[in-house]
């Protein structure tokens, strides 16, 4: 099965910087690739689609990129609310494996 | 608006069996394929299963493959997820999910929590 990485597990940024979490499956999954954002306490929502695709509804300082095994997510400026845990996910294929997940909190 | 409520956890003893219901409403389930995902507490988001939105396929995580099983009933517009032969580490909240095309997650009920325990 393919497994999929992220890094860093975890950073801490000020409010306004940028910031990027890298994906990365073992094997190629074209495209297939979400991103979801997880408030502490709450459930998942889907921030990004078919790796670059930005969800309803998502700001528009979140955006995606990659294809084949690398892929990042970039928030153009970090805001108070973006804390959170960040996940990727393989759609490609089943299994459907998330990624460990990226925590970002405010400096 | 899309609702998964999401019913059937608590605590159940090791190698026992539980049957988790999803109740969808706000959209035309028979449309979609479902997904059910687990959460350990404390700990990252786990993919279990799918069905299709007809039913005819079904995938698992090798961890539940053999123990658990995925199922619909469109005229009920409820997912199930029968969970045999419980071990401890199947502890976690279980979320059901609805896609959206390509097999995304788009929408997420609340969870209900399963407790694996003697």
């Amino acid at each position: 099965d393919i497994q999929m990485t992220q890094s860093p597990s975890s950073l801490s940024a000020s409010v306004g910087d940028s910031v990027t979490i890298t994906c990365r499956a073992s094997q190629g999954i074209s495209n297939s690739l979400a991103w979801y954002q997880q408030k502490p306490g709450k459930v998942p929502n889907l921030l990004i689609y078919a790796a670059s695709t930005l969800q309803s509804g998502v700001p528009s300082r979140f955006s995606g990129s990659g294809s084949g095994t690398d892929f990042t997510l970039t928030i153009s400026s970090l805001q108070p609310e973006d804390v959170a845990t960040y996940y990727c996910q393989k759609c490609n294929s089943a299994p459907f494996t998330f990624g460990p997940g990226t925590k970002v909190d405010i400096k | 608006q899309v609702q998964l409520v999401e019913s059937g956890g608590g605590v159940v003893q090791p190698g026992r069996s539980l049957r988790l219901s999803c109740a969808a409403s706000g959209f035309s389930f028979s449309h979609y394929a479902m997904h059910w995902v687990r959460q350990a507490p404390g700990k990252g988001l786990e993919w279990v299963a799918l069905i299709s939105y007809d039913g005819s396929y079904q995938y698992y995580a090798d961890s539940v493959k053999g123990r658990f099983s995925i199922s619909r009933d469109d005229s009920k517009n409820t997912l199930y997820l029968q969970m045999n032969s419980l071990r401890p580490e199947d502890t976690a909240v279980y979320f059901c999910a609805r896609e959206r095309t390509g097999y995304y997650i788009e929408c997420w009920g609340q969870g209900t929590l399963v407790t694996v325990s003697s």
